[in-house]
């Protein structure tokens, strides 16, 4: 069964700090390796990664995959009170064009 | 662009009713996936609908089914609610075709409340 795992499950960081957000992966036929980022309800897309150690960067969030070790970081610098949320981390496998979710990291930046 | 969008926003059931969520996708697009996201668990796939023909669906029993129309938005149907289907349902659109992985994009969920 295809499984994605997070980490850590929560985290309470300062604003200013930097943040590093996990996501690993077993699965089968692995396609790419999706990032989200949930607030109230919707997920909101932030990355996609298919390609081994090509960083995708957007302002503040960058985002790399190791298909070798199996494994997706996301990082956060400068981190915001706007950038509390839920982190989800999503893989697409063999030809179902199903996203298998981990769990997600629930990321709290106070004051 | 509109996005997703999903009703009712809330809908509240007794054991035993049956539920109709209603999702219509980004215009375009032509596949659209259903997901449950029970408390403190993640997102679960439901199933996948694309040119009006379920694809795909998760390990869920038949009292949840649904269909896509004509014009590409969908309906879920669970029957025979049980306390445990109590859960935020979203929907999400792509414009992926079998073979192909393109980026979903979800619309704002429907809360179920079974009591």
């Amino acid at each position: 069964e295809d499984k994605v795992v997070q980490s850590p499950l929560s985290l309470v960081v300062h604003e200013g700090d930097t943040v590093t957000l996990n996501c690993s992966y077993e699965v089968t036929n692995f396609r790419s390796l999706l990032w989200y980022k949930q607030e109230k309800k919707a997920p909101t897309f932030l990355f996609m990664l298919t390609s081994s150690g090509i960083e995708k960067k957007s302002g503040r969030l960058s985002s790399i995959l190791d298909k070798k070790e199996l494994f997706s970081i996301l990082n956060i610098t400068a981190t915001q009170t706007g950038d509390s949320a839920v982190y989800l981390c999503a893989v697409f496998t063999g030809t179902a064009s199903k996203l298998t979710f981990g769990t997600g990291t629930r990321l709290q930046v106070t004051l | 662009e509109a996005g997703v969008t999903q009703s009712p926003t809330h809908l509240i059931k007794t054991r035993g009713q049956q539920a109709t969520l209603r999702c219509s996708p980004i215009s375009g697009h032509t596949s659209v996936y259903w997901y449950q996201q029970a408390l403190g668990l993640g997102l679960q796939f439901l199933l996948w609908y694309d040119e009006g023909e379920e694809r795909n669906r998760g390990n869920f029993p038949p009292r949840f089914s649904g269909r896509q129309f004509p014009n590409y938005s969908s309906e879920l149907n669970v029957n025979a609610l049980e306390l445990e289907d109590s859960a935020l349902y979203l929907c999400a659109s792509s414009l992926a075709t079998s073979g192909r992985y393109d980026t979903q994009y979800f619309g704002p969920g429907t809360r179920l409340t079974v009591l």
